[in-house]
């Protein structure tokens, strides 16, 4: 079954700190990941996936198909990154399963 | 810039109560989604359209069920409220091309079933 995990709820770091926000996927075939972010009273939106292979807003995320991660990175977090954060993946139907997802909180 | 509008932003209903609610989108998107967001449990996909009329079953259908009578609008509907359907329900859409993967929220229902 296709399937996305995040084990972390709650990711607490530091102003400055790197950040690294786990995702473990189940899929055969060639996946397609994504990350979600939901800043405090904004609506979900797209972060970046992992075809782009693009730097937004500081963060990455690579696809490691041994390990089947693909976790989203930041060398130096700041406070305007607290926000909840959901990988997600795409089936064969092309609908996205999402994880649990991930509160950040970056304190100063 | 895409729109998704839903209805309500706050809702609290009884139980037993039939529950209607509202998504709109400007975008002339084919698909559209409703999702309930649950702390832990994150998005779970309860229905989906890929087309006027047409919908298809998520994860979590159970207790609700779904109307597009047209492209821009997609509604939810629970026959009869329960307290477990107390959430936070997200719609979405897409375009139906290669940037499917890419779904457009709206601001969210907050339903409170007491």
């Amino acid at each position: 079954a296709q399937r996305v995990t995040q084990p972390e709820k709650l990711l607490s770091v530091f102003k400055g700190a790197p950040v690294e926000l786990k995702c473990n996927y189940s899929y055969s075939g060639s996946p397609e990941l994504f990350w979600y972010v939901q800043y405090s009273r904004q609506r979900l939106q797209l972060l970046l996936r992992h075809i782009s292979r693009e730097s937004i807003k500081g963060f990455t995320a690579d696809l490691n198909k041994g390990e089947t991660s693909f976790h989203l990175k930041k060398p130096f977090a700041q406070e305007e990154d607290s926000a909840m954060y959901y990988c997600a993946i795409r089936d064969r139907t092309g609908k996205l399963i999402f994880g649990q997802g991930t509160t950040l909180q970056v304190k100063p | 810039d895409v729109k998704v509008t839903q209805s309500s932003r706050y809702l609290v209903k009884r139980t037993g109560e039939k529950v209607f609610l509202e998504c709109v989108q400007d975008m002339d998107h084919e698909n559209m989604f409703w999702y309930r967001q649950d702390p832990g449990l994150g998005l779970r996909l309860i229905y989906f359209s890929y087309d006027v009329k047409m919908k298809e079953k998520g994860d979590i259908p159970e207790g609700y069920s779904v109307s597009r009578e047209k492209k821009e609008r997609f509604s939810l509907i629970l026959e009869s409220a329960s307290t477990n359907q107390t959430s936070m329900y997200l719609c979405a859409s897409s375009e139906i091309s290669l940037r499917a993967y890419e779904q457009y929220f709206g601001p969210g229902t907050r339903l409170t079933v007491t």
